[in-house]
């Protein structure tokens, strides 16, 4: 089955805490992106990646580090969390023939 | 840069009716592609159709459609016959065709009464 996983699902942490959030996918798609969801503001692309040892900056990547060493993860580091960076988190990868993107499941991100 | 708004934060339609989201967007390019996502309450992210904006055809998906209006800037989701399971979030969405920039509406969040 095709999918994106992405792990943890739920986390509560405290600020400062360096924490990473795995993504990883089956399909093997060229094309990763991630994204946080806040009310309101629907989802803002944080940064995505074009193939292997290749990422580029979305509309809000201060705060956060990714990396693209295979091709089928692409983890989320958040060196040292901050309240501001509750959200919800969801990994996507695109296929390219129809370009519909997949999404994981979401992680709920919670930074005390 | 791109924009994506949607005007309607809550639409409300009954069951078996017809209803139609709004979106519209600002850029600048001539080729890109619009998409309109679902989110149920299980927070997952469902695509719901897909339009590229060099096809003059509005993309159809049994009963979703779109109304594709590329001198406008808009792009309007048509759910018709509505069911239950259709109730959730929808977001519209626009990625580049250049840089492959994503950006979305805030959503609209649809009830369906029975």
């Amino acid at each position: 089955e095709a999918q994106v996983t992405q792990n943890p699902r739920y986390l509560i942490t405290v600020t400062g805490k360096k924490l990473t959030v795995t993504c990883s996918q089956n399909m093997n798609h060229e094309y990763m992106s991630w994204y946080r969801q806040d009310p309101g503001l629907g989802l803002r692309q944080i940064y995505y990646s074009m193939n292997v040892e290749v990422t580029d900056k979305g509309d809000v990547p201060e705060g956060y580090k990714v990396s693209r060493k295979e091709k089928r993860n692409f983890p989320l580091i958040l060196e040292s969390p901050s309240p501001n960076q509750t959200s919800l988190y969801f990994c996507a990868s695109i296929q390219p023939s129809t370009d519909t993107q997949y999404f994981g499941p979401g992680t709920r991100l919670t930074v005390l | 840069a791109q924009t994506v708004t949607q005007s309607q934060p809550e639409m409300s339609v009954q069951e078996a009716e017809t209803v139609t989201l709004s979106c519209t967007y600002d850029t600048s390019e001539s080729d890109y592609y619009l998409f309109w996502y679902k989110q149920p309450p299980s927070r997952q992210m469902i695509l719901v159709i897909r339009q590229e904006a060099y096809k003059q055809q509005n993309a159809t998906e049994n009963r979703f459609s779109v109304n594709f209006q590329k001198a406008a800037k808009s792009f309007s989701l048509k759910i018709s016959d509505s069911q239950l399971g259709d109730a959730a979030m929808y977001f519209c969405a626009y990625r580049s065709a250049i840089n492959n920039d994503m950006r979305f509406g805030a959503g609209t969040r649809l009830t369906v009464k029975p």
